[in-house]
């Protein structure tokens, strides 16, 4: 079955240091969704990304989808304390599942 | 617009009781899933519908059951309840222009299920 891997599973960073997380499926992805969710709350959606190679920026944070379409990645520059939370990648394959990754836990230490 | 919403908050189940999650959009969006998400997990699709009478499995369907009558409505139902089932339970939807992929899905607040 489909699997999407996301990796760190934690991060610890100090205020003001950049963060990255992963997202790896074992198949191609027609779409890939990111998605934060803070302690107790329910996931937010950041952002959707289609195309092969795709790059979109929301302020201080960066998106990437991989040529392949099998990877993505979340880079946040500059951390603050309200960068707190899980970020969760969701994959699309060639229907209408959305696999989730495992997600990364970010702290942010002040 | 509330978005969406799901009742109740919490629940505590014995083994082998059954009880209805109740959820209702009011965003008019046509697609509508279910997912669970274990302590520290990511969240595992249970079952989904892209619409009015139309249901289909989604990853970890066994235990469950769904159905969707309305398009505000997506109940989910667990029968014999059992402690694999403790977890806590998202309601999410979304739009999907025809043959397109769904847009972005916004969740319910969730339903925290422990089964003893």
């Amino acid at each position: 079955g489909q699997q999407v891997m996301q990796i760190p599973q934690y991060q610890h960073v100090q205020e003001g240091e950049d963060f990255t997380t992963y997202c790896n499926s074992s198949t191609t992805l027609s779409n890939i969704q990111w998605y934060k969710q803070r302690p107790g709350g329910h996931p937010v959606f950041l952002i959707q990304l289609v195309k092969s190679g795709e790059v979109k920026k929301q302020k201080r944070l960066t998106f990437q989808f991989g040529e392949a379409k099998k990877n993505s990645s979340l880079h946040i520059t500059a951390t603050q304390t309200t960068d707190v939370g899980t970020y969760f990648c969701a994959g699309l394959s060639w229907g209408n599942q959305f696999y989730f990754g495992t997600g990364t836990s970010l702290t942010v230490i002040p | 617009n509330a978005g969406v919403t799901q009742t109740p908050k919490f629940r505590i189940l014995k083994i082998g009781q059954s009880m209805t999650l109740q959820c209702t959009q009011d965003m008019n969006h046509n697609y509508m899933y279910w997912y669970r998400q274990d302590p520290g997990m990511g969240l595992k699709l249970i079952y989904y519908s892209v619409g009015a009478g139309i249901t289909d499995k989604g990853e970890v369907p066994n235990g469950y059951n769904v159905s969707r009558s309305t398009t505000e409505d997506f109940p989910l139902r667990l029968e014999l309840a059992a402690p694999s089932q403790t977890s806590v339970y998202f309601c999410a939807s979304s739009y999907s222009p025809g043959t397109r992929s769904p847009w972005e899905q916004y969740f319910g607040p969730g339903t925290r299920l422990t089964v003893t």
